[in-house]
């Protein structure tokens, strides 16, 4: 079984540049997850998609973030504009359903110059 | 304060056994997890176990769950160096929302 793909693995921008992530979850798998990783700390949830759906994007700071899941399969995520403060890893999951464990893609290691 | 608490740092002599703990906050948690992330790589799952359950077995690892005290460890028989890597303990509640510690590095040592 193929797992989460992610590209791309490295992306460095300047502040105030945009930038997008993409995702394509484990096939079948109808929950996606993205989530921001600091370095030093564990990931932390941005939006969880149920099929093309959005169930939380209570963390997602909106007024520079998006994300799509438009036909409940791959999904994007953008940063526009970027902060130095977004420099992270971001991480893509997807599970089975909402209650089955999630598995993680490598994720795309972001540097804001 | 944090939902899910681990000591940042443990060290083991290579064929020793590991023990890897985690304090959580919710009682309210439907699942724990143990994942563990290798340099530059996502996380990979190494096993959970429901909130109902108080021990459970893989191979090397064993998880141990005290819910009374909402403390969870994962356990490595005979660790190699390839065990060497962060290891994430994290909860869920309903529709999976997840809360993650920050890691334990653990180092195995030849």
């Amino acid at each position: 079984e193929a797992g989460v793909a992610q590209s791309p693995r490295y992306k460095i921008i300047e502040k105030r540049q945009s930038v997008a992530f993409w995702c394509n979850p484990i096939s079948g798998h109808a929950t996606l997850y993205w989530y921001q990783q600091i370095l030093g700390q564990g990931p932390k949830l941005l939006i969880q998609f149920q099929n093309n759906g959005v169930v939380d994007d209570s963390q997602l700071p909106k007024d520079r973030f998006s994300a799509e899941r438009l036909k409940g399969v791959d999904s994007t995520l953008k940063i526009q504009p970027a902060k130095l403060e977004d420099s992270a890893v971001y991480l893509c999951a997807s599970s089975l359903d909402p209650n089955q464990p999630q598995h993680f893609g490598d994720g795309t290691r972001l540097s804001i110059l | 304060g944090e939902d899910v608490e681990q000591s940042l740092f443990l060290s083991v002599r290579e064929g020793d056994s590991s023990v890897i703990n985690c304090t959580y906050t919710d009682s309210s948690s439907t699942y724990l997890y143990w994942y563990k992330q290798e340099p530059g790589a996502g996380l990979q799952l190494l096993t959970y176990i429901f909130s109902n359950m108080d021990m459970k077995q893989d191979q090397r690892l064993t998880v141990l769950l005290n819910k009374k005290d909402k403390h969870l460890s994962l356990r490595i028989a005979d660790t190699q160096t390839g065990d060497s890597a962060i290891y994430f303990c994290a909860e869920s509640k309903r529709n999976n929302d997840m809360r993650f510690g920050a890691g334990t590095r653990l180092t195995v040592k030849p």
